[in-house]
Order: structure tokens, then C-alpha cells, then sequence
């Protein structure tokens, strides 16, 4: 199946750094999606990018989706505890149920 | 609004016993689907639902049914539990058109030993 290569796969940072993480792909997606996983929980959605090149930003979270389609990036600024988490990008079809394609995920610590 | 609701929370079974894990949604979503994440990786697709009386199989199929009678609910069936099933399970529910996310369960943690 289609692999996503997410990166880094961890990040241990202090309070109020920024933060940035990516994923490339081998194929092409019609959706880019940024997910946080909590403990115990569900995957949530923090950021859609629907087209190319789109640029999003949902507060401290800002988003993009590249120019090829086969690649996005999540940025955090001024990072805070409760950020800590694993970030998941996933690549989504518009065919076959809008399924997704997930990354290997990122997890973030942050040292108050 | 209870979104996507998935039960049990946790299960342990011996190799070789079948069971269902239950997801239900009351969004009226046609589209719903089952992933497992194991340690490390991300979610992989097990199978999906378009609508009620259509499935399909997902990226790693091999061990697991499904059906949908309804469109409320999605059972995840395991017809003989291997310890290669323990994994967390994930059910996920979405609107038709293309720019609807998914919404997810809380998932189910299961333990083949």
C-alpha cells in the first residue's frame, strides 16, 4: 500500500520553541489532514488543506499543503505543555469512501 | 452529540476466540471505517463502508469482517483471534462529499494472548 514518510518521530523541546513537522508521500492525495492523538484517544483533527499550495492556519497551528500534492508540513509556534501528543498527517482519496493514509506519526514532549 | 461511539474500551481474548467490536455513529454518515494502529505506526485501513449493505477491504483485511445493516452501526468482527491482532481499533465515520474529515472513536485496546 501507499506509505506517507512522516519526520521527525519524536521531538523533545522547551516551552515556547516552535515546532515544525512533515510528511512526503510517493503518490499524490486530493486531501492533506494534520491529526493529535491524546492517550487513550482518538485521533482529533486539527488542521483540512484542500488544495495545492493552500496555506492554513487554526491559531498556533499553521499548515501547508505542497505544490506536488505528495508532501505537507505542521508547524507550531510558541509551543505550550498541552501540546504534547502524537501528530499524525494522513493522505486522503476522494474515491473509495475517502479513505486515509497515515503517517507514522510524531511525538512531541515539551519541557515546561 | 455522542459522534462515534466504540465498545468495549478494552478486551482481552485467548488465541482462537472470535468476537465483535461495535462502532456506531449518529450522524447519519454514509461512510464509515475500521483502522489498527500498532506501536509506532500510524493507523492502517482494515476495511470501509460507503453506505449500508456495501463494504470493501481496506490495506490489511486478513483475519477481520464486516458488515453494515444499517447506517448507524459498523461491527468489526475477528473469526479467530491471533496474537497478531492485539492492537489498538479505531472506528471512523464521514460525510459523502470530499471535504468532510473523519471523526473518530476513542478506540478499542485489544489483547490476543
Amino acid at each position: 500500500g501507499q506509505q506517507l514518510n512522516q519526520s521527525p518521530q519524536s521531538m523533545f523541546i522547551q516551552e515556547g520553541e516552535d515546532v515544525s513537522m512533515n510528511c512526503t508521500s510517493s503518490s499524490i492525495f486530493n486531501t492533506w489532514l494534520w491529526y493529535k492523538q491524546d492517550p487513550g484517544e482518538g485521533p482529533v483533527l486539527l488542521i483540512a488543506l484542500y488544495k495545492a499550495g493552500e496555506l492554513t492556519s487554526n491559531g498556533r497551528l499553521t499548515a501547508q499543503f505542497g505544490i506536488t500534492r505528495k508532501d505537507s508540513f505542521l508547524n507550531i509556534s510558541a509551543s505550550i505543555p498541552s501540546d504534547v501528543g502524537i501528530y499524525f498527517c494522513a493522505g486522503q482519496l476522494y474515491n473509495a469512501g475517502n479513505m486515509l493514509t497515515f503517517g507514522g506519526g510524531t511525538r512531541l514532549m515539551v519541557k515546561p | 452529540n455522542a459522534g462515534v461511539t466504540q465498545t468495549p474500551k478494552f478486551q482481552v481474548l485467548k488465541t482462537g476466540q472470535s468476537m465483535t467490536l461495535q462502532c456506531a455513529q449518529d450522524m447519519n454518515h454514509e461512510y464509515m471505517s475500521w483502522y489498527r494502529q500498532d506501536p509506532g505506526m500510524g493507523l492502517r485501513l482494515i476495511h470501509y463502508s460507503v453506505g449500508a449493505g456495501i463494504t470493501d477491504q481496506g490495506e490489511v483485511p486478513n483475519g477481520y469482517n464486516v458488515s453494515r445493516s444499517t447506517t448507524e452501526d459498523f461491527p468489526l468482527r475477528l473469526l479467530s483471534a491471533a496474537p497478531s491482532q492485539t492492537s489498538v481499533y479505531f472506528c471512523a465515520s464521514s460525510y459523502r462529499t470530499p471535504d468532510q474529515p473523519q471523526h473518530f472513536g476513542d478506540g478499542t485496546r485489544l489483547s490476543i494472548l
